[in-house]
């Protein structure tokens, strides 16, 4: 059963441009959640993704977007690329429950993105 | 909102000695608390998680953590350190209920000396 998969696994891009990281959750699970990561830092949610809806966002500005497919995997845009958008960026899967219990978050090995 | 703030950014302790990474957490309402390890180059892999009954939670290899509500804390602990357990820990919450939102702490780094 292949966990959380992050395409791709590095990425250098130029001030200005706009990048798209792709994320495909762990079998069975049908909710994304992105998280970015700068240097010695702890990982900043940016949003959720679960029935191809943004459920929940982050403070993060509108440069950040995202897009859920019907098979549950997920892209994270990012426009007009900025020095500090350089981070690891994490994609996390998870599944819905209306219950206490399962509520594991399950982590991709993110992509690092650098921005020159 | 929720917040969580990790004492002490680094960690260094000898191999064989006892460690305690410190967790204090934020929070109007109930949450889950959970500990994620991070090793280097690596994505997080979920370390222990308190959801509800027994306060002290264990994981498959050695280390615990205690939920203390009175305090807002959930310490993580390990009686004996391996070399191997050199990584970033987070300490995070996330709401019981709602989007499953995770709020971290800035880590600790635990580097272990021979």
């Amino acid at each position: 059963d292949a966990g959380v998969t992050q395409s791709p696994t590095h990425l250098i891009k130029t001030r200005g441009q706009q990048v798209t990281l792709r994320c495909s959750p762990k079998s069975g699970h049908d909710t994304v959640s992105w998280y970015q990561q700068a240097l010695g830092q702890g990982p900043q949610f940016i949003f959720q993704y679960y029935e191809e809806e943004e459920r929940q966002r982050g403070n993060f500005p509108d440069r950040f977007s995202g897009h859920q497919f019907p098979n549950y995997s997920s892209e994270l845009n990012v426009n007009a690329l900025l020095l500090g958008d350089s981070a690891l960026y994490l994609c996390a899967s998870s599944l819905v429950v209306v219950q206490m219990g399962n509520t594991e978050a399950f982590f991709g090995q993110g992509t690092r993105l650098t921005v020159v | 909102a929720q917040s969580v703030t990790q004492l002490d950014s680094q960690v260094p302790v000898f191999e064989e000695a006892p460690v305690e990474l410190r967790c204090n957490y934020s929070s109007s309402v109930s949450v889950y608390l959970f500990w994620y390890v991070q090793y280097p180059n690596q994505g997080l892999q979920l370390l222990l998680k308190y959801l509800s009954g027994s306060t002290l939670v264990e994981s498959i290899n050695g280390f615990e953590a205690e939920f203390n509500k009175s305090q807002t804390s959930f310490h993580l602990r390990k009686p004996s350190v391996h070399i191997s357990d050199t990584a970033e820990y987070f300490c995070a919450v996330s709401l019981i209920q709602g989007a499953q939102k995770l709020v971290f702490g800035q880590g600790t780094r635990l580097t272990i000396n021979p």
